[in-house]
This record gives C-alpha cells, sequence and structure tokens, in this order.
C-alpha cells in the first residue's frame, strides 16, 4: 500500500494563477516533507522542505503547508510561471529512508 | 520484479571499509542515476548512466567513489575507506530513454558509518 500518495496525476494552471500540489501520507510518525521538481530528462531537484513541528514554510512564491491532523501537505505556487511547468514529487523523510510519491504534473498554459 | 530494487536496504559500517551498494533497475530502462540524500539536505546527484557508459560522473563527491554498470542493467555504487560524512540514503532510479519517461526511485540504501 502506498504510504505517499498525490492523486493527481497532472494538475493545468493557467500562467499568473495560482498552482496547488496535494499530497497525503498514510503514518503519523513521519516527521519530515520534501518536495522536489523534476524536468523531463532531468534529475529531481530540491524544492523546499517541512518538518513537523511546523505547519507553514515560505521560499519565494513556494509555499507548504503541513496539516498533520489530516496527514495532508501541499506545496503553493505563485503566481505560477512557465518555467513551473515540470513533474512534483512529494517524498518523506523518515528514519533515513525516503518515501515518495508517484508525482503531479504541472503544465502552466500561457 | 515490477520497480527498482537496491540492496541491502540498511549497512552499517566502520570507518576506513569498503562498501558496495546495489541497485537492480526496472527492466528495459536504458537510464539509471545515482543521488544520495544526506540528512535535512535535498537529492544530491551522484551519477548518470545511459547504458553501460556513465556521461555525467560530475556528482561523484571523490574519488573514493565509483560506480559501473553492467549489461545495461545492474549497477553498483562504491565507496572506499568510508567516512562519517559518507552516512546517508543512497538512492538510485532509473528511467526509459526519452522525455516524456517517468523516472522511477528504488527506496533507497541507507548508510551509517560509525
Amino acid at each position: 500500500d502506498q504510504q505517499v500518495k498525490q492523486n493527481s496525476p497532472s494538475l493545468s494552471v493557467q500562467e499568473g494563477r495560482i498552482s496547488i500540489l496535494n499530497c497525503d501520507y498514510t503514518n503519523s510518525m513521519f516527521d519530515y516533507f520534501l518536495w522536489y521538481k523534476k524536468y523531463p530528462a532531468e534529475g529531481p531537484t530540491f524544492l523546499i522542505s517541512i518538518s513537523s513541528i511546523k505547519d507553514k514554510n515560505e521560499d519565494g512564491r513556494f509555499t507548504v503547508f503541513l496539516n498533520k491532523s489530516a496527514k495532508h501537505l501541499s506545496l503553493h505556487i505563485v503566481p505560477s510561471q512557465p518555467g513551473d511547468s515540470a513533474v512534483y514529487f512529494c517524498a518523506v523523510y523518515s528514519n533515513y529512508q525516503l518515501i515518495w510519491g508517484a508525482g503531479t504534473k504541472l503544465i502552466i498554459k500561457p | 520484479g515490477a520497480g527498482v530494487s537496491q540492496s541491502p536496504s540498511n549497512k552499517v559500517t566502520e570507518k576506513g571499509k569498503d562498501v558496495e551498494l546495489r541497485c537492480d533497475p526496472i527492466s528495459g530502462h536504458t537510464a539509471l542515476y545515482w543521488y544520495r540524500q544526506s540528512l535535512g539536505q535535498g537529492l544530491e546527484f551522484l551519477i548518470y548512466f545511459q547504458g553501460n557508459s556513465a556521461p555525467d560522473k560530475s556528482g561523484l563527491p571523490s574519488d573514493r567513489f565509483s560506480a559501473e554498470r553492467t549489461g545495461g542493467s545492474v549497477s553498483t555504487l562504491t565507496i572506499q575507506r568510508t567516512q562519517q560524512e559518507d552516512s546517508a540514503v543512497y538512492l538510485c532510479a532509473s528511467s526509459l530513454q526519452g522525455p516524456n519517461y517517468g523516472y522511477t526511485f528504488g527506496s533507497g540504501t541507507r548508510l551509517t558509518v560509525v
């Protein structure tokens, strides 16, 4: 059974609007969460992370929200830009292991 | 198997010893990548294989690190004379050739150097 789920395989957003990418996890003991971005034919690059002691972490246009009671985190990108088109992976770092979601393909429309 | 398989899942070794980490990619995937995830850090690229050749070794942190891939399939990452700073999760991923194919990660090998 998947421990980290990204239920939307793809998402299409108008340039300039907000992109919201969602991720759910099953284990309430998970305590460190990461988002990665991946362009075609390249490796994933680290975007932003959050630990369970926080409920929000912001870095420029990127904000990650963590709802521990719902076991849910989301990545907000505001405003969305064409260069944001990529696959976004949610990952959980627990006990020195990384558990990955399947990814969401974000398409920014001009 | 259906996914990328890495072994061992967990390895504890003494400083100064050599270790070998294995990656078995998805059958038919020609591209193979090694990454390292240290505590609290983002993913660090190590090396990329296309078939048996490694066009990009730029991420290997020192000459103690080497990797090979045989038969276009299994890859081995070797760390010689391990140091404590080598402790991390080592991730392998594979993908089909081409920009529209997904990128599948293994679950990693947790290496602890004591």
